[in-house]
């Protein structure tokens, strides 16, 4: 099973400040790599796949890259519509989902 | 814009066996891959089985030996069946389409809470 350790668990900051979340996978995953973001009550949706290609519809301010098997979602001037958990998960294997992030606006 | 909606008891005893259905409306099920995805209350998700509309699967690991999905294309629906289960089968359940990159969801319905109780 390929493992993702994603990090940190809960973050809080304030509008228009620049957060990341990390993943990191336990092998290799190619670019198969997306972020999800979770609203109570609703179904995951996804924000970004192949690690960096942006979903239609999705705002720029959310961005993804990688180094090797470490993975990050950044979002750009935090936004109160930003509160949500995050999920990673890779797909190059079946696929696995990472622990989420609760992001939190202060 | 393809929707699908799970449906199943909600209520499901331990030891019997949780079974669900999703169906597909807005577009046909054949031609792509589909998910069940579920997430305990207050934890993270867990993929759990696919199917392509011929019928070939995949299993996680994890729950290979109780888990059946299968398909239905006269009726546009696919199913799960989870045997044997237990109160940490509790969780809202997910189905899920495939993009043609894979494993990756894309379209989502809204989700069923299964409790497991007696």
């Amino acid at each position: 099973d390929i493992q993702m350790t994603q990090s940190p668990s809960t973050l809080s900051a304030f509008v228009g400040d620049t957060v990341t979340i990390t993943c990191r996978a336990s092998q290799r995953i190619s670019d198969s790599l997306a972020w999800y973001q979770q609203k109570p009550g609703k179904a995951p949706k996804v924000l970004i796949y192949r690690t960096s290609f942006l979903e239609s519809g999705v705002p720029s301010r959310f961005s993804g890259s990688e180094s090797g098997t470490e993975f990050t979602l950044t979002i750009s001037s935090l936004q109160p519509d930003d509160s949500a958990t995050y999920y990673c998960q890779q797909y190059n294997i079946y696929s696995t989902f990472g622990q989420g992030t609760k992001v939190e606006i202060k | 814009q393809v929707q699908l909606q799970e449906s199943g008891p909600g209520l499901v005893k331990p030891s019997e066996t949780l079974s669900l259905t999703c169906t597909v409306s807005g577009g046909s099920i054949s031609n792509y891959y589909w998910s069940w995805i579920r997430q305990p209350p207050g934890q993270g998700l867990e993929w759990i089985a696919s199917i392509f509309y011929t019928g070939s699967t995949n299993y996680s690991p994890s729950l290979k030996s109780r888990v059946i999905i299968s398909v239905d294309t006269s009726k546009n629906q696919f199913s799960l069946k989870l045997s044997s289960v237990t109160a940490s089968d509790t969780a809202v359940y997910y189905c899920a389409r495939h993009t043609s990159l894979g494993t990756l969801f894309l379209f989502w319905g809204p989700g069923t809470l299964v409790t497991v109780s007696s």
